[in-house]
């Protein structure tokens, strides 16, 4: 069983189309993320959740709403898709967050490559 | 702004070889450093989590050190296989979440 699942995998969608990104966690984890892979390849944080409330919310544009419809899934609405989307996003989720000095640590799901044409 | 540097960005080297990269991060407010490996269209895969001043981690033969003062970490990989090829994340807790390093990207040649 994946721990952390994300669909689709692999997206190819033309500028303009406004597209979604689901995630579902089988943990019984509080807190669920989204991460970007940058063109630098770094991997940043967009947003967190606990128990469906937004905890955290980078400097993101806001064509891109997170939804959680309860604390197993955080799904990732983008609007009007541009070129500069084009990355690898990152499902995560993990305990309460302030335990992540405790030894516990972020699950990551396998990433939606998203290309935008 | 938890700014964490990896080095070397790569690095190739023949199954059998020892070697090891550094994670450097701000030594202030530190609460804790994870590693991850992590294998083009994978998981990263939660290697260590380390939060003491002095920690040495060990999974088979791959370890890991923190010196929290100075502010950096060293993995090491002890007779690298071509299996052990992977990107190897260093993320350092912030507020409520954790801030990556670019990673160093690791080939190991048969």
């Amino acid at each position: 069983d994946t721990a952390v699942s994300q669909t689709p995998k692999y997206l190819v969608t033309q500028m303009g189309n406004d597209k979604s990104i689901k995630c579902e966690q089988n943990l019984g984890h509080d807190t669920m993320y989204w991460y970007k892979q940058d063109s630098k390849k770094f991997l940043k944080i967009m947003f967190s959740y606990n128990n469906k409330e937004l905890i955290i919310n980078e400097t993101v544009p806001n064509r891109f709403s997170p939804k959680s419809p309860d604390k197993a899934h955080l799904n990732l609405h983008i609007n009007s898709l541009e070129l500069g989307d084009s990355a690898v996003y990152f499902c995560a989720s993990s305990q309460d967050p302030r335990l992540l000095s405790s030894g516990n640590t972020i699950y990551f799901g396998e990433g939606s490559w998203l290309t935008v044409v | 702004i938890l700014n964490v540097e990896q080095s070397p960005q790569s690095l190739h080297v023949q199954e059998g070889d020892s070697t090891n990269f550094t994670c450097s991060f701000p030594s202030s407010n530190f609460y804790a450093l994870h590693w991850y490996r992590w294998e083009t269209a994978k998981s990263p895969e939660a290697l260590f989590v380390m939060t003491l001043n002095g920690d040495e981690k060990k999974k088979g033969r791959i370890s890991a050190t923190l010196n929290t003062k100075e502010g950096y970490s060293y993995l090491y990989i002890k007779g690298s296989q071509p299996e052990d090829s992977a990107t190897y994340l260093c993320a350092r807790r912030g507020f409520q979440k954790l801030v990556f390093g670019t990673g160093t990207r690791l080939l190991v040649s048969p």
